[in-house]
């Protein structure tokens, strides 16, 4: 059963830009979360869609927004690029929902901005 | 609101050496207790949960983790470490409401031969 699938891997955009990450969660899975992982601040919470509804949403600005269409994948689109947006990006999917903490993470989408 | 707190950031075992990874939460109700951990370059892998029963729990990889309500403690532990068990480790509460899961800032285990 293939795993969470998250693309691009890598990329590199400068201050203003916007960007949009792309999730395919694990077949079946109807929930996909979103973490921003940064070594001073560790994983935080984006937002979870579940079913096409966002279900909970973290403490980041209107700037970094998500989406997800009728087959569960999920995108994430952040605009007008900070320096402070660099990070790696996680997916993580679920049967259940992300609060029974059962994820299944993909190996992360690395953004730096110049 | 719910919080996960592991107070160490870093840790160095020697090889063969056990480990213990310290874990607080706090959480309103019965909490939902997980254990991950990364790899570098690579996304989270979960170890071990928690749901209910038993409160010393099994995971993958030779690890266990005890849950102690008195103490809101779940530390990881493994008896005997091996240098592929050199990653980060990330300690999450969640539950059955309706909110998001909840991580640590993570501890960096190095492992010296």
């Amino acid at each position: 059963k293939a795993g969470v699938t998250q693309t691009p891997r890598y990329l590199i955009k400068t201050r203003g830009q916007q960007v949009t990450l792309s999730c395919s969660p694990i077949s079946g899975h109807r929930s996909v979360s979103w973490y921003q992982q940064t070594p001073g601040q560790g994983l935080q919470f984006l937002f979870e869609y579940f079913s096409e509804t966002q279900r909970n949403k973290g403490n980041f600005p209107g700037r970094f927004s998500g989406r997800q269409f009728s087959n569960s994948r999920s995108e994430m689109n952040v605009s007008t690029l900070e320096l402070g947006d660099s990070a790696l990006y996680l997916c993580a999917s679920s049967l259940a929902g992300s609060n029974t903490g059962e994820l299944f993470f993909g190996e992360g989408s690395r953004l730096t901005v110049l | 609101a719910q919080s996960v707190t592991q107070p160490d950031i870093h840790i160095t075992v020697s090889e063969g050496a056990s480990l213990e990874l310290r874990c607080n939460y706090s959480y309103g109700a019965t909490p939902y207790l997980f254990w991950y951990v990364q790899s570098p370059g690579q996304g989270l892998q979960l170890l071990l949960k928690y749901f209910s029963g038993d409160t010393l729990v099994q995971g993958i990889k030779g690890f266990e983790a005890e849950f102690k309500r008195s103490q809101s403690s779940f530390n990881l532990r493994k008896p005997s470490v091996h240098w592929s068990d050199a990653a980060e480790y990330f300690c999450a509460v969640g539950g059955l409401g309706n909110e998001k899961l909840t991580f640590g800032t993570g501890t960096r285990l190095t492992i010296i031969p």
